[in-house]
């Protein structure tokens, strides 16, 4: 069964341009949820879809955005980029998400650097 | 206040020693999830063990073990005979009811292992 993929796995933007990260899910799960980890501020949840609509919402500007397809491919679009937006993005799916016992898995990430 | 604490930033273990990573959390529901996850210096975020805040045993899944105390409030994971290829940055997680995929994730320890 294949894990969840994220791409592309390694990118360089300049400040100010926008950026679209893409993630396909393990088969089957319809849960994605999107992570950004730094070394300043560690793993922090940026956002999570279920089923097209966006259910949570971490505490992230409005320059980040998602989104999630029928098929619950998702991506995640960073406009305006700042050099703090430098990160490792790591998408995770799962089942379902009512259970406290939902485990979440994770991609292997897309690293972003803003110069 | 922190959710998640780990107070160990690194930590070093001979070869097919145990070692113990501490984990203390913060939460006021009494259904909460507790995870472990491994990563390595490629990014992926594995998927160690789970402990459920209503389970009666410590979690073990092959060689990692789950040591909780509830009233204290620590979940910490216990790894025997280490590996060299455990060596990684090592994060607990906890999940709180009717926050669906929102993970709250400590700051992670180091573990090297020493051959």
């Amino acid at each position: 069964k294949a894990g969840v993929t994220q791409t592309p796995r390694y990118l360089i933007k300049t400040r100010g341009q926008q950026v679209t990260l893409s993630c396909s899910p393990i088969s089957g799960h319809r849960s994605v949820s999107w992570y950004q980890q730094t070394p300043g501020q560690g793993l922090q949840f940026l956002f999570e879809y279920f089923s097209e609509t966006q259910r949570n919402k971490g505490n992230f500007p409005g320059r980040f955005s998602g989104r999630q397809f029928s098929n619950s491919r998702s991506e995640m679009n960073v406009s305006t980029l700042e050099l703090g937006d430098s990160a490792l993005y790591l998408c995770a799916s799962s089942l379902e998400r009512r259970n406290s016992g939902n485990t979440i898995y994770f991609g292997e990430g897309s690293w972003l650097t803003v110069v | 206040a922190q959710k998640i604490t780990q107070t160990q930033p690194g930590m070093f273990v001979q070869e097919k020693e145990a070692v113990t990573l501490d984990c203390t959390y913060d939460t006021s529901d009494p259904s909460y999830g507790l995870f472990w996850y491994k990563q390595p210096s490629s990014g992926e975020m594995i998927f160690l063990i789970y402990q459920g805040s209503y389970d009666q045993q410590n979690a073990t899944e092959g060689r990692y073990s789950l040591n909780f105390q509830k009233a204290r409030k620590s979940a910490n994971l216990v790894i025997s005979a280490s590996q060299l290829g455990d060596s990684a940055m090592y994060f607990c997680a906890m999940r709180e009811p009717y926050t669906g995929n929102q993970f709250y994730f400590g700051t992670g320890t180091s573990l090297t292992v020493i051959p």
